[in-house]
Parts: C-alpha cells; sequence; structure tokens
C-alpha cells in the first residue's frame, strides 16, 4: 500500500512569494490533515477535510494561508504572501476517518523563506 | 523531563538494552493514544495505538502502557537496534467533539541507540 506522498519535498523561496504544497492520502483515506512542524516540536494541525469539507480550520492563518480538497482526494496548501516565520515543515496525514484512527504521515515539504 | 525550545529530552542507550521512553499527556478526557516515531529528514512513522479502555499493548518489540490514574504512557522498546535511534512523539486525542477534537502531540524524546 502505497502511504501518504507529498511535493515538493523542498521548497526554497523569498519572502512574499507565494508557495503551494500538494498532497496525496492513503486510498480509501476520507480524512485528510495538513499539519506544520517547526524544528524539535511535534507536528501541530493546521486544517482537517472529512473527504472535500474543511471541519476544522479553526488553526489556520486564514488572512495568508488557504487550502483545498476539491475532489476530497487530493488536496493543496498554499501561502500567499510568504513570510520569513513560516520556515517550517508542511506534514500532510490521513486516516480512514476521524474517529480514533491511526493518522499515516507523508515526509513532508521544508519550507525555507529567505 | 520537560524542554524548552530545541531542547528535547534525550535517552542514549546501548545496543541490545531494552529502552523506556515516558510521556504525561495532559487531558483527562483522552481516549486514544500513538506513539509516533520520526527519523531526520522523514514524516512521523505510526509505531503502536492504545486506547483507554485497555493499560498494556504489546507489538512486535514494543509495549505500550497507560496509566490513567497519573496520565502518563510510556513506550518501552526491547532490544534496542541502531534502526531505532529517532526522535519518539506520543500523541493523544480526546473522546469528545468540539475544537478539541483533535490529535495533539507532546514533546519529543530523542532516542540515540549506540553501537
Amino acid at each position: 500500500e502505497a502511504g501518504v506522498v507529498q511535493s515538493p519535498r523542498y521548497k526554497i523561496i523569498e519572502k512574499k512569494q507565494p508557495v503551494a504544497f500538494w498532497c496525496n492520502p492513503i486510498s480509501g483515506h476520507n480524512t485528510l490533515y495538513w499539519y506544520l512542524q517547526n524544528l524539535g516540536q511535534g507536528p501541530e494541525l493546521l486544517i482537517r477535510y472529512e473527504n472535500e469539507e474543511a471541519v476544522d480550520d479553526s488553526q489556520l492563518p486564514k488572512d495568508r494561508f488557504s487550502a483545498e480538497r476539491l475532489k476530497g482526494v487530493d488536496s493543496t496548501l498554499k501561502i500567499q504572501p510568504a513570510e520569513l516565520g513560516d520556515s517550517a515543515v508542511y506534514l500532510c496525514a490521513s486516516s480512514l476517518d476521524s474517529s480514533n484512527q491511526p493518522q499515516h504521515f507523508g515526509d513532508g515539504t521544508r519550507l525555507s523563506i529567505l | 523531563g520537560e524542554s524548552v525550545g530545541l531542547h528535547l529530552p534525550t535517552l542514549s542507550v546501548q545496543e541490545g538494552d531494552n529502552s523506556i521512553i515516558n510521556c504525561a499527556y495532559s487531558n483527562s478526557a483522552s481516549d486514544y493514544f500513538i506513539w509516533y516515531k520520526q527519523e531526520s529528514g522523514k514524516g512521523p512513522q505510526f509505531i503502536i495505538d492504545i486506547r483507554s479502555n485497555m493499560d498494556k499493548r504489546q507489538g512486535q518489540r514494543v509495549t505500550v502502557l497507560l496509566n490513567k490514574t497519573v496520565k502518563h504512557l510510556s513506550l518501552q522498546i526491547a532490544a534496542t537496534q541502531p534502526g531505532d535511534s529517532a526522535v519518539y512523539f506520543c500523541a493523544e486525542f480526546p473522546g469528545s467533539g468540539g475544537s478539541n477534537y483533535k490529535l495533539t502531540f507532546g514533546k519529543g524524546t530523542l532516542l540515540t541507540v549506540n553501537p
């Protein structure tokens, strides 16, 4: 079974530029999550999707961050414009549903803002 | 112990020894717990989970113990190998809905296995 696939693995951009990350979850997983992970810390949830619906985006900075999961499978996370403090690893995870089920993570996109 | 900023709790063991990684969780309403292993440059990898109606669960070379009275979780790794070197995170999931209905990660522990 293929795992969660994310691209790109690395992204370096200048501040104020836009950036987008892509995630393909495990086949059959209805719930998709975007997390942010700073160095030395655990992942923190940004947004959770149930199929194509964003059911929890309370931690997403909506002035510059946006996400979509149009067909309930792949998802993109966008930052526009990026700020220096956005440098982090952006992780995508998926699970069968949002009940007590293991979440499986991709290897993330490491974003560096110059 | 507690860590601040980039300073993770660390555990250093010899190859072949048993390792015990501890985690104190915060929410007494949490009813599902997961241990993850994260190697450098990779995402967290699921190791084992446990539900609150259990106090022990075993996997291959790993055992998770749950003490709900003191809100403590531990991960035991038997016959630790160099490939076990990584940061280990515990994560808790509340049983109720609402804004807290999300997986919350604890501070990681860096395990180093010396050959």
